[in-house]
């Protein structure tokens, strides 16, 4: 199957900093990218989902001025959680798909936040 | 509100025997169905969907079977092995323009040697 890698696997941050990680589709085209994020023993959550040149759609309850998401090509999407607080500490997954909305998705591998 | 569920949030299972997980949704516009298999610290990978106007799909040793009176899907594996011992998440298809997938809160299943 395709490849999405995320960066980093893992980050440690401070109160009030802000992240970024970074979900690439590493062979193929990914039009449309989807933001994940997981606590411990819980279901994944959709947080937003963006397609490629345009404002991401984010689900209900999840601020978009806190969690800034950017698709500025088919290849990389980014998630960028401003002003960490430690209830964000969570596990956040992206996922990408290619083509039309009936493809199949593929995940990420995570990116474990701690904020401190 | 929990659209899909997975009452059973463990399953212990010999190995070579056969290992079904269930889940439960309540929205009757969701048009495909996947199963995940996910480790601790890894994205989940795709492991076998079904369509609404199916009732199975079988691909090797997995088998989804789909109730949509019911409003219930299982997975069954046989034989299971341990290499089978994860989180298996069952998903929705929210249907329409888009992709939406709604996850359940996953089964631990542990296969034992």
């Amino acid at each position: 199957g395709a490849v999405v890698s995320q960066h980093p696997s893992r980050v440690i941050c401070k109160s009030g900093t802000s992240v970024k990680i970074e979900c690439r589709s590493l062979d193929f085209q990914a039009t449309t990218m989807f933001w994940y994020r997981q606590f411990p023993k819980q279901s994944l959550m959709l947080m937003a989902t963006s397609n490629e040149g345009s404002k991401a759609t984010y689900e209900q309850g999840v601020e978009k001025d806190k969690f800034l998401i950017n698709h500025a090509s088919l290849t990389l999407s980014t998630l960028t959680v401003t002003s960490a607080h430690p209830e964000d500490s969570s596990f956040y997954i992206c996922s990408a798909q290619a083509g039309g909305s009936y493809n199949e998705q593929f995940f990420g591998p995570g990116t474990r936040l701690t904020v401190l | 509100d929990q659209q899909v569920k997975q009452n059973s949030p463990s399953l212990s299972v010999q190995e070579g025997r056969i290992s079904i997980l269930n889940c439960d949704y309540t929205n009757s516009m969701f048009d495909y169905f996947l199963w995940y298999k996910k480790y601790p610290a890894e994205g989940p990978t795709f492991l076998i969907s079904i369509s609404s106007i199916k009732d199975k799909n079988e691909d090797g040793r997995f088998t989804v079977f789909l109730n949509k009176s019911a409003k219930h899907l299982s997975l069954h594996i046989v034989p299971s092995q341990p290499g089978d011992s994860a989180v298996y998440f069952c998903a929705a298809r929210a249907g329409g323009a888009t992709n939406k997938l709604i996850f359940g809160t996953g089964t631990l299943l542990a296969v034992q040697p």
